[in-house]
């Protein structure tokens, strides 16, 4: 069965630094997201791509965080200057067409310290 | 503001009773709605989505129940099993939206023994 595989499954760094979290997406998907879980709370979205350009982005997502989707099957999310609270569970997730459920990753727990 | 939420932040059921996890969503244009399962240290996985033309849908083991008029949304689990214990999220779609996802804040299903 086709899964969203993300890496690294944990990434501890220092605060200040960049940092970028990775994902492949199911193969013949064409929409995809990243979502972030701090702990014990909810899933919050964070941004949407489509068509090598964010169709939808958060008010979490300012101009520390970046996406890519550098070759054709990467799509990676770059916070710039981690700080304490970007500390949280990162989940990467694709979707085939609009509206259809999205499948997620199984996420990169980052621990800015 | 938070447009999706739960009445109950856990629940408790012996295994075999069927379980009904509750959740209210606010925004009235909300077009898609999705169950997902989140096992401890993985990501949402999807269990059953409804659109709003429908007022319920069933899979195996499992039936959403949707009730427009007062933005009610319901998952009902038959004979529920040791390996549904998880935390279960209700999500949703806005029409015309980017097609992300708002999750509300999740309930924590145990099965008893």
């Amino acid at each position: 069965e086709p899964e969203v595989t993300q890496t690294p499954s944990h990434q501890v760094t220092q605060m200040g630094q960049e940092v970028i979290l990775r994902c492949v997406p199911i193969s013949n998907h064409l929409y995809f997201y990243w979502y972030r879980q701090i702990l014990g709370q909810k899933v919050e979205f964070l941004v949407s791509f489509y068509n090598n350009e964010i169709s939808e982005k958060s008010e979490i997502f300012d101009d520390q965080f970046s996406v890519e989707r550098p070759d054709g099957s990467n799509f990676t999310l770059k916070i710039r200057s981690t700080k304490l609270e970007d500390s949280a569970m990162y989940f990467c997730a694709s979707s085939r067409d609009r509206g259809l459920e999205a499948f997620f990753g199984q996420g990169t727990r980052l621990t800015v310290v | 503001g938070e447009s999706v939420g739960l009445h109950l932040p856990t629940l408790s059921v012996q295994e075999g009773d069927n379980s009904i996890i509750n959740c209210a969503y606010s925004n009235s244009a909300s077009d898609y709605f999705i169950w997902y399962k989140q096992e401890s240290g993985k990501g949402p996985q999807f269990i059953i989505d409804i659109r709003s033309n429908m007022d319920k849908r069933q899979g195996q083991r499992v039936t959403v129940l949707l009730n427009k008029t007062v933005k009610h949304l319901s998952l009902q689990i038959a004979a529920t099993q040791p390996g549904d214990s998880a935390v279960y999220f209700c999500a949703e779609i806005l029409s015309g939206s980017a097609r992300q996802l708002t999750f509300g804040s999740g309930t924590q299903l145990t099965v008893l023994p």
